[in-house]
């Protein structure tokens, strides 16, 4: 069953404490994502991955860290320096990484709330 | 990217067609017209995309008017689990640039 995981699908956490996203995909795809989304809000992103070992800061990549050392993983930490981290976080990956091959449609997993308290 | 203007909701009867317009009339020749759906709390789902010609899929239809200023996501048979948040994305198509969701539309489809 191919796709992409993102775990927890909940998490909760004290102020002050660093946390850790997972997302997997098993489809092969090249580029992954994150994105961060607030009530109401539209998406925005906050880093990007074309290839292994190498990822690019999005709009709002402060306070947040990433690692690309699978394609299958591109695991997202929020760290204390995040000022606001209680959001809707998503990955998202896509067939074309840097190489240029394949398409660009962006599928998305099924989202993390983090809740910090 | 090009901007789109969408009607803030739309109502739909169960069974019925979905008809969901989108205007983007600054769009360039090289941006692609991309529709994706959310349904409360879960992840955005990708439903379809085109360029210039009309598309069909096992979930929608996409029209793109011959000039290429607006189209309409047409689901042919709505049903409950249809009602989400629509989002219309005109984007030029390449690696790394994100998506930017704007309001969207929200349908309801009702029994």
């Amino acid at each position: 069953d191919g796709g992409i995981t993102q775990s927890p699908k909940y998490l909760f956490r004290k102020e002050g404490q660093n946390v850790t996203l997972s997302c997997e995909q098993n489809l092969n795809h090249d580029a992954m994502y994150w994105y961060r989304q607030d009530p109401g809000q539209g998406l925005r992103l906050i880093y990007y991955s074309q290839i292994v070992n190498d990822f690019q800061k999005g709009d709002i990549a402060e306070g947040y860290s990433v690692s690309r050392e699978k394609k299958e993983s591109f695991p997202l930490t929020v760290t204390s320096a995040q000022k606001n981290p209680t959001a809707f976080y998503l990955c998202a990956s896509s067939m074309r990484g840097s190489f240029g091959f394949g398409t660009d449609t962006q599928y998305f997993g099924p989202g993390t709330r983090l809740t910090v308290l | 990217d090009a901007k789109t203007t969408q009607p803030t909701s739309m109502d739909c009867a169960e069974g019925r067609a979905a008809n969901l317009p989108c205007n983007h009339s600054t769009i360039s020749g090289n941006e692609y017209v991309y529709w994706y759906r959310q349904i409360h709390s879960q992840g955005p789902q990708y439903i379809i995309h085109g360029l210039k010609n009309n598309e069909t899929n096992e979930m929608a239809s996409l029209i793109i008017t011959e000039d290429r200023k607006s189209s309409t996501l047409i689901l042919p048979h709505a049903t409950l689990r249809d009602t989400a948040v629509y989002y219309c994305i005109v984007r030029v198509e390449k690696a790394g640039n994100m998506l930017t969701f704007g309001g969207g539309t929200r349908l309801m489809v009702k029994p």
